[in-house]
């Protein structure tokens, strides 16, 4: 069975402060894919990144990076010098294939990310 | 990416009631999903719909319970039947999802009283 698991339920910080977000996930396919979503307080939900298994490449966007690393089933986010805009629900997911032959994700339980000005 | 629109944005139900969620997307999508979020959890899918099939629903979920149409490719609504108040929510529809990311709608909030 496929698991994400975001061990931090709520993480507080005070603005410019760095901040990361774990996510663990278990899965005994080889094929697979990864993704951070952002909830802010309005409630709709923002793809932020995508990573297949085969794309161990980490990634910088701006004030946000991303690591994956197989090695430990891990694919951590990382917002640099934090904004007060930044304040919102992240959710890791694990898409993987199904027993009906589709994609179907699983996503963690969320990070409440709360930054202080 | 799509745009989606749903509707209502929130409502307040009497138990026993049945509520019907409307989801709109701006382009074709071949399919389409339902998620319920429950106040400060994750994400459940509820199911899956695919035009001019039936509904694939997860573990937990059945179609008397959650009726699902997906008259075109722009278009499903989901069907909350014979509600209490375990089914307050948020109902969320998305487009994309498999291999790649999700485009969500902003949400029906529900609330069974």
């Amino acid at each position: 069975a496929q698991k994400v698991t975001q061990a931090q339920t709520e993480i507080s910080v005070v603005e410019k402060e760095d901040v990361t977000l774990d996510c663990v996930y278990e899965t005994r396919d080889t094929t697979y894919y990864l993704f951070w979503y952002k909830q802010p307080p309005s409630g709709e939900l923002v793809f932020l990144i995508r990573r297949n298994s085969f794309d161990e490449q980490n990634e910088i966007s701006g004030r946000y990076s991303w690591n994956f690393q197989k090695s430990t089933s891990s694919f951590n986010f990382t917002i640099t010098a934090s904004q007060v805009v930044d304040s919102a629900v992240y959710f890791c997911a694990l898409s993987t294939l199904s027993s009906g032959g589709s994609y179907i994700p699983t996503f963690g339980r969320g990070t409440s990310l709360i930054v202080h000005p | 990416s799509a745009v989606i629109s749903q509707k209502p944005s929130r409502d307040i139900c009497q138990r026993g009631t049945s509520l019907t969620i409307q989801c709109q997307v701006d382009s074709q999508v071949t399919m389409m999903f339902w998620y319920r979020q429950q106040p400060g959890q994750s994400l459940t899918l509820i199911a899956t719909a695919n035009q001019g099939s039936e509904a694939t629903y997860e573990s937990g979920f059945v179609i008397d319970k959650f009726p699902i149409s997906r008259p075109n490719l722009t278009f499903s609504t989901l069907t909350v039947s014979n509600m209490s108040p375990e089914d307050s929510s948020i109902y969320l529809c998305s487009v994309g999802g498999g291999k790649y990311e999700q485009y969500f709608g902003p949400g029906t909030r529900l609330t069974v009283t």
